[in-house]
């Protein structure tokens, strides 16, 4: 079974430009999460999605990052304009289930971005 | 809100010794318990879970984790470190319900192992 994709991998930006960052879940997995790790930190939910729906987005800074699910299966999140202390590692995770309490995460292998 | 303490930013421990990592949590009710491990480079993997049942979980890779629920605690141990064990560990909590379902990590603990 495929695990989470994503990419880029790593990604240099200079702050003020945009990116884009993409993620194909695990087949079938209804739940799709993108996380911000900063370094030193645990990650942090961004936004979640159910399907193509937004479950929750109570911590995404929506007045620069957008994301989207279209279709139900991959999705991307974007930030426009990237400032510095957006340089951290963006994770992807999927799950089968509805996302409650009894749901398990698989985790891709990360984003890098650096904004200079 | 729930939230999830690892008092130990950084471990480091000869191959052959004994682990514990530390992790407490904070939540109005017995909460699900997760150890995820992040190799360099790498995305999140879960070591083992706690739902409920028996307070002691096995996980993958020889580890095991008890949950005490006088201590709000959920330490992860292993009792004979490999060299490929060097990682980080992050203890993570969510809701056992809830329609906003949302899993809380901690800060992380950073193990080296020493040959």
């Amino acid at each position: 079974e495929a695990g989470v994709a994503q990419s880029p991998r790593y990604k240099i930006i200079e702050k003020r430009q945009s990116v884009a960052f993409w993620c194909n879940p695990i087949s079938g997995h209804a739940t799709l999460y993108w996380y911000q790790q900063i370094l030193g930190q645990g990650p942090k939910l961004l936004i979640q999605f159910q399907n193509n729906g937004v479950v929750d987005d109570s911590q995404l800074p929506k007045d620069r990052f957008s994301a989207e699910r279209l279709k139900g299966v991959d999705s991307t999140l974007k930030i426009q304009p990237a400032k510095l202390e957006d340089s951290a590692v963006y994770l992807c995770a999927s799950s089968s289930l509805s996302g409650g309490g009894s749901d398990i995460q698989y985790f891709g292998a990360g984003t890098r971005l650096s904004v200079l | 809100a729930q939230s999830v303490t690892q008092p130990d930013i950084h471990i480091t421990v000869s191959e052959g010794a004994s682990l514990e990592l530390r992790c407490n949590y904070s939540y109005g009710a017995t909460p699900y318990l997760f150890w995820y491990v992040q190799s360099p480079g790498q995305g999140l993997q879960l070591l083992l879970k706690y739902f409920s049942g028996d307070t002691l979980v096995q996980g993958i890779k020889g580890f095991e984790a008890e949950f005490k629920r006088s201590q709000s605690s959920f330490n992860l141990r292993k009792p004979s470190v490999h060299w490929s064990d060097a990682a980080e560990y992050f203890c993570a909590v969510g809701p056992p319900w809830g329609s906003n379902y949302k899993l809380t990590f901690g800060k992380g603990t950073l193990l080296t192992v020493n040959p």
